[in-house]
């Protein structure tokens, strides 16, 4: 069981805008404003889209943004696009003594 | 550009050991923390360790702690993990990966392409 929850799946047409959240506790995403995210396709190696919470570092396409709202943290993509479809994982700082810590992941699939 | 290749992964029987390497170049290596993340087949991303830029500080996940050991160095501009008691939930590729800031954040900027380590007999 990860640390962070988030929904095993989520879907959408070309053009629409999907949510995916990340849930924790103040002792992680609720306490830090360093939550990431990153994107993964089959066979390659995951992809720094958000840190801290909202930034994108560069070359990721201004239709990827985060957000944060108590203890959960969520990432939206809007105008899907066929190649956003990977899975998707959450990470953040945390005090515990677990150090570091990821979401379970969420498969997107565009339709 | 920022690289990072890991090498050193296999197919070990239960109880042996493995060392991987991950050799890291288009930045100051020795300016940064480093990480070793693994992906079982089919599940999700584990962190694994984390290592200070100076090799000062080692952080470790409760599954491996007493049977890995994360260190560097920077002279060669390489991040190792040793493996020892290696078990079959060990199975996994074995990423490396380049802690944003100078601190654990927990914030991953680079990842290598991964090495695939396999434990059976």
């Amino acid at each position: 069981q990860s640390a962070l929850t988030q929904p095993a799946s989520v879907s959408g047409s070309p053009g629409q805008s999907i949510t995916i959240s990340c849930t924790g506790t103040s002792s992680d995403v609720g306490g830090y404003n360093y939550v990431s995210w990153y994107q993964q396709h089959p066979g390659k190696a995951p992809k720094l889209m958000i840190y801290e919470v909202s930034n994108r570092p560069s070359g990721v396409s201004n239709r990827f943004s985060g957000s944060k709202s108590g203890n959960t943290a969520s990432l939206t993509i809007s105008g899907l696009q066929a190649e956003d479809e990977a899975d998707y994982y959450c990470s953040s700082y945390t005090s515990s003594s677990t150090r570091g810590v990821f979401g379970g992941g969420t498969k997107l699939t565009v339709l | 550009q920022v690289q990072l290749v890991e090498s050193g992964g296999g197919v070990v029987q239960p109880g042996g050991s493995l060392r991987l390497s991950c050799a890291a170049s288009g930045f100051t290596f020795s300016s940064y923390g480093m990480h070793w993340v693994r992906q079982a087949p089919g599940k999700g991303l584990e962190w694994v360790a984390f290592i200070r830029y100076d090799g000062s500080n080692k952080y470790y996940a409760d599954s491996v702690k007493g049977r890995f050991t994360i260190s560097r160095d920077n002279s060669k501009n390489t991040l190792y993990l040793q493996m020892n008691s290696l078990r079959a939930e060990d199975t996994a590729v074995y990423y490396c990966a380049k802690e944003k800031s100078i601190r654990f954040l927990g914030e991953f900027d680079y990842w290598g392409q991964g090495t695939l380590v396999t434990v059976s007999s």
